[in-house]
């Protein structure tokens, strides 16, 4: 079974500060990645994925992440922060044509002005 | 274009009642999801469907859960009886399946279930 681990469970950052969220996966084959953003009061949303090609995969609103396989990592990364993103953040991952993702429990991004 | 579309957005029921939330995808997504969000947890998924044809029910508890997609579209998933520990957020998700194999679901509000 598949399983994804986000060990920052809440992040308090201030503007501008450079913010990269931890997102390790435990699956045999090859995946899919995703990262989802939640924003107070609204859905889920995609901020970015990967599905093959280069591993540094660029996403909307600045947001980029790095695949590494070696180490079945996905960590997303952002230089400067806005009070903006402040909002809770999912990694998910599925076996590759499967169809079914697999989420982590979600870290809590709190950007302080 | 219209995103997905659940209702209620929140429901309050005694235990052991039953209960039912509405999915309408987004128009031309033949894959439709349903997802189970507990507290300060990510969504797990309970059943996918590829049109009509519920492809992955795998995590549905099937002794008091049950959905439907009738024709192909919108979605229905029902509880009954409720109980305590079903209070939960229940998302429904679609997707269009192009063939590449590169998609996107996307997500409704969800809605809030609250048993007592």
């Amino acid at each position: 079974a598949q399983s994804v681990s986000q060990h920052n469970h809440h992040v308090i950052l201030s503007e501008a500060a450079s913010l990269e969220l931890g997102c390790n996966y435990s699956y045999g084959g090859t995946v899919n990645l995703f990262w989802y953003v939640q924003y107070p009061g609204q859905h889920l949303q995609l901020l970015l994925k990967y599905f093959s090609g280069d591993p540094l995969v660029k996403g909307i609103k600045g947001f980029e992440a790095e695949f590494i396989k070696s180490k079945f990592s996905f960590n997303l990364r952002k230089p400067s922060v806005q009070w903006s993103d402040t909002a809770e953040y999912f990694c998910a991952v599925e076996g590759a044509g499967r169809r079914a993702l697999t989420f982590g429990s979600g870290t809590r991004l709190q950007v302080q002005p | 274009e219209a995103g997905v579309v659940q209702s209620p957005r929140y429901k309050i029921i005694e235990k052991k009642q039953p209960v039912a939330f509405w999915c309408n995808p987004i128009s031309g997504h033949n894959t439709l999801y349903w997802y189970l969000q507990n507290l300060g947890q990510g969504p797990e998924l309970l059943i996918r469907y590829e049109n009509e044809e519920a492809v992955d029910d795998s995590q549905l508890p099937k002794d008091r859960f049950s959905a439907e997609r009738l024709k192909g579209v919108d979605s229905t998933l029902k509880i009954q009886p409720a109980e305590l520990g079903d209070s939960a957020v229940y998302l429904c998700a679609s997707s269009l399946d192009s063939g590449t194999g590169n998609y996107e679901q996307y997500f409704g509000p969800g809605t809030r279930l609250t048993v007592t």
